[in-house]
């Protein structure tokens, strides 16, 4: 899998949108770019995932550049209850037998501020 | 509802005493994973299953056995645990598409 770069930590008023970046220059044409994230020590929750084209979903926006070797995940509205680590991953997903693993990389720790 | 299940949430134990965290999903899905979570190691996969009685190793498998004799349900075991194998794990679940994580289990091994 593609490894992927992101900012270690980032800020955002509550209420602004938060727009989360990930480089993934060497990412392959079968590898789709997936999101999560990790609030505390609970499980990783799934928020959104793409190809090449932009994706929304009642949780979030995916931007993937034309290149496809960067991506942005946008939090239209954040709250509180969204200070979490983002994990941006990418990821060989193929039907039929299954998945293959996913590589989690240190993410990036959003703190969203009142 | 759709959703992943690991038992027990939090375990304290005593090296060498062999114990098992189990793993269901109700989604019918094919794919199950363990992965373990360590401070500034990130998450880990331990052991995969493609399907019933497929079964194949992660990253860090050692000290570990997993089986997989109904789709549903994925079971750890740790047959002697050590100090080492102290750690957060998650069992995930999914079908060639997104990976569903349970809640994690809080292990501690003294």
């Amino acid at each position: 899998d593609a490894k992927t770069t992101q900012p270690p930590s980032m800020d955002c008023a509550e209420g602004r949108a938060a727009n989360l970046p990930c480089n993934h220059s060497t990412i392959s044409g079968n590898e789709y770019v997936y999101w999560y994230r990790q609030i505390h020590s609970q499980g990783p929750q799934y928020i959104i995932h793409g190809l090449k084209n932009n994706e929304t979903n009642e949780m979030a926006s995916l931007i993937i550049t034309e290149d496809r070797k960067s991506s942005t995940l946008i939090l239209p509205h954040a709250t509180l209850r969204d200070t979490a680590v983002y994990y941006c991953i990418a990821y060989f997903a193929y039907s039929g037998a299954g998945s293959y693993q996913l590589t989690f990389g240190k993410g990036t720790k959003l703190s969203v501020i009142p | 509802e759709a959703q992943v299940t690991q038992n027990p949430r939090y375990l304290i134990t005593v090296t060498g005493k062999k114990l098992t965290v189990t793993c269901s999903q109700n989604m019918n899905h094919e794919y199950m994973s363990w992965y373990r979570q360590d401070p500034g190691l990130g998450l880990r996969q331990i052991y995969y299953s493609m399907n019933v009685e497929v079964t194949d190793k992660g990253d860090v498998p050692e000290g570990y056995k997993v089986s997989r004799k109904e789709k549903r349900n994925f079971p750890l075991i740790l047959e002697s645990p050590s100090p080492n194998q102290t750690s957060l794990y998650f069992c995930a679940s999914s079908y060639g598409g997104v990976p569903y994580f349970g809640p994690g289990t809080r292990l501690t091994v003294t």
